[in-house]
């Protein structure tokens, strides 16, 4: 059973492009999550994503945006990058049901570097 | 809102003697708890996960956290350091009660362990 993937590992880009990061969910999940880790931070939520919409966003601008796909899998997209976008993207995939907190598992992350 | 407070940016400790990680927490919910692992170039792993049950939480490679409701804390432990554990460990609140919510994470505590 394939964990959480993502891809690509390692990613550079220069100030002002586009960029999109994917994420395969652990078998079974249907619930995607993303989290920017700058260096030496923990980890902090961008958004969520369920039943192909967003559900939850965190305190990140409408630069930063996603899509999840009906395959469960999502896409984080991040345009006119700055050089403070450079970070660890974390996915999370878990399961989504009322009343119930599902464990979230992690990917091992891609890494951005703006230059 | 949720947060989490871990008192230690950096913990030091001999091999064979015990871990204590602090971490204090905020929640206007019943909170769900966790403590998450992170190995260099690698992933965020689950240690263990406080929802509300027992509040001495069992977790892998023989740690374990108390919630205590009164101090508004969750400190996670260890009898016996093994220099594998060296590794950096947040503390974590899950964003309110209910179903699989934005993790909140702590800033982090880096544990060495001395041969």
């Amino acid at each position: 059973d394939a964990g959480v993937t993502q891809s690509p590992t390692h990613l550079i880009k220069t100030r002002g492009q586009q960029v999109t990061l994917r994420c395969s969910p652990k078998s079974g999940h249907d619930t995607v999550s993303w989290y920017q880790q700058a260096l030496g931070q923990g980890p902090q939520f961008i958004f969520q994503y369920y039943e192909e919409e967003e559900r939850q966003r965190g305190n990140f601008p409408d630069r930063f945006s996603g899509h999840q796909f009906p395959n469960y899998s999502s896409e984080l997209n991040v345009n006119a990058l700055l050089l403070g976008d450079s970070a660890l993207y974390l996915c999370a995939s878990s399961l989504q049901r009322a009343y119930v907190d599902y464990e979230q598992y992690f990917g091992p992350g891609t890494r951005l570097t703006v230059t | 809102a949720q947060s989490v407070t871990q008192l230690d940016s950096h913990v030091s400790v001999s091999e064979g003697t015990p871990v204590l990680l602090r971490c204090n927490y905020s929640s206007s919910y019943s909170p769900s708890l966790f403590w998450y692992v992170q190995h260099p170039n690698k992933g965020l792993q689950l240690l263990l996960k406080y929802t509300s049950a027992a509040t001495l939480v069992k977790g892998i490679n023989g740690f374990e956290a108390e919630f205590k409701k009164s101090e508004t804390s969750f400190h996670l432990t260890k009898p016996s350091a093994h220099m594998s554990d060296a590794a950096e460990y947040f503390c974590v609140v899950s964003g309110y009660g209910g179903a699989t919510n934005k993790l909140i994470f702590g800033t982090g505590t880096l544990l060495a362990v001395q041969p």
